[in-house]
C-alpha cells in the first residue's frame, strides 16, 4: 500500500493567517491526490482534486500544489469557517489511502 | 436533489451481522464508482469497500471475507453486508460517490454517515 505522511497533525492559527499542510507519499502517484475538509459531526467535503484543481464552489483561498511526492494544501487567509480537520487522499492505487489528518484550531 | 442517505447502523454484539444501505437520489448508482468509507471515533478516514462502475469490487484487507458490497438497481442503492463484526469495526460508515478525473477518483458526494457500534 502507498503510505501517506501528512503534517502537521495539528496546528493553531489565527484568522487571516496563511496555513500550509503537507502530504508526502511513499512513491510517485502522479497527480492522483485529493484534499478534503471535515468539520465535527459532518461528512468530509472535497476541496481540491488532482493535486491542484479547485472543486466547484470552494473558495479561492484554498489552493493545492505538487512537487514529486510532496503535495501541499494552502489556505491563503484563514477564515473562521476553515477551522476543521483536513485530509489528503491518494487514488493512484487501490486502496485509496488517506493521510492521518491535520486539525486546524483557533489560536 | 443529488444526495446519499445511509441507514442500518446500530449497536450489535461481537460476532453479529448488520446490513447497511445507502439510498441515492439524483443520479444512478450503477453508473458510478461507489464506496463505503469508515471513521472510528476520534480517528481518521479508511476506505472499506469499492464498487467500480464496471462491476468489479474491492475490499480492504481488514474486512475481506467478512463484508460484502452490492448494488440494488431497483432501489438505486448501495448495500454493505457486514458479518463476524468485531470491536474494531466500530465506526461511522459513510457512503460516497467518486468522480473520475483522468483516472484520479475523488469522492465528490458523501452521505451523512451511519454509526455502527460493536459491543457486548
Amino acid at each position: 500500500d502507498i503510505q501517506m505522511t501528512q503534517s502537521p497533525s495539528s496546528l493553531s492559527a489565527s484568522v487571516g493567517d496563511r496555513v500550509t499542510i503537507t502530504c508526502r507519499t511513499s512513491q510517485s502517484i502522479r497527480n492522483y491526490l485529493n484534499w478534503y475538509q471535515q468539520k465535527p459531526g459532518k461528512a468530509p467535503k472535497v476541496l481540491i482534486y488532482s493535486a491542484s484543481i479547485l472543486q466547484s464552489g470552494v473558495p479561492s483561498r484554498f489552493s493545492g500544489s505538487a512537487s514529486g511526492t510532496d503535495f501541499t494544501l494552502i489556505i491563503s487567509s484563514l477564515q473562521p469557517e476553515d477551522f476543521a480537520t483536513y485530509y489528503c487522499q491518494q487514488s493512484y492505487s487501490t486502496p485509496g489511502t488517506f493521510g492521518g489528518g491535520t486539525k486546524v484550531e483557533i489560536k | 436533489e443529488v444526495q446519499l442517505v445511509e441507514s442500518g447502523g446500530g449497536l450489535i454484539q461481537p460476532g453479529g451481522s448488520l446490513r447497511l444501505s445507502c439510498a441515492a437520489s439524483g443520479f444512478t448508482v450503477n453508473s458510478n464508482y461507489m464506496s463505503w468509507v469508515r471513521q472510528a471515533p476520534g480517528k481518521g478516514l479508511n476506505w472499506v469497500s469499492l464498487f467500480y462502475a464496471d462491476g468489479r469490487t474491492y475490499y480492504a484487507d481488514s474486512v475481506k471475507g467478512r463484508f460484502t458490497i452490492s448494488r440494488d438497481n431497483s432501489r438505486n442503492a448501495l448495500d454493505l453486508q457486514m458479518n463476524s463484526l468485531r470491536g474494531d469495526d466500530t465506526a461511522v460508515y459513510y457512503c460516497a460517490r467518486s468522480a473520475d478525473h483522468g483516472g484520479n477518483l475523488y469522492f465528490d458526494l458523501w452521505g451523512r454517515g451511519t454509526l455502527v457500534t460493536v459491543s457486548s
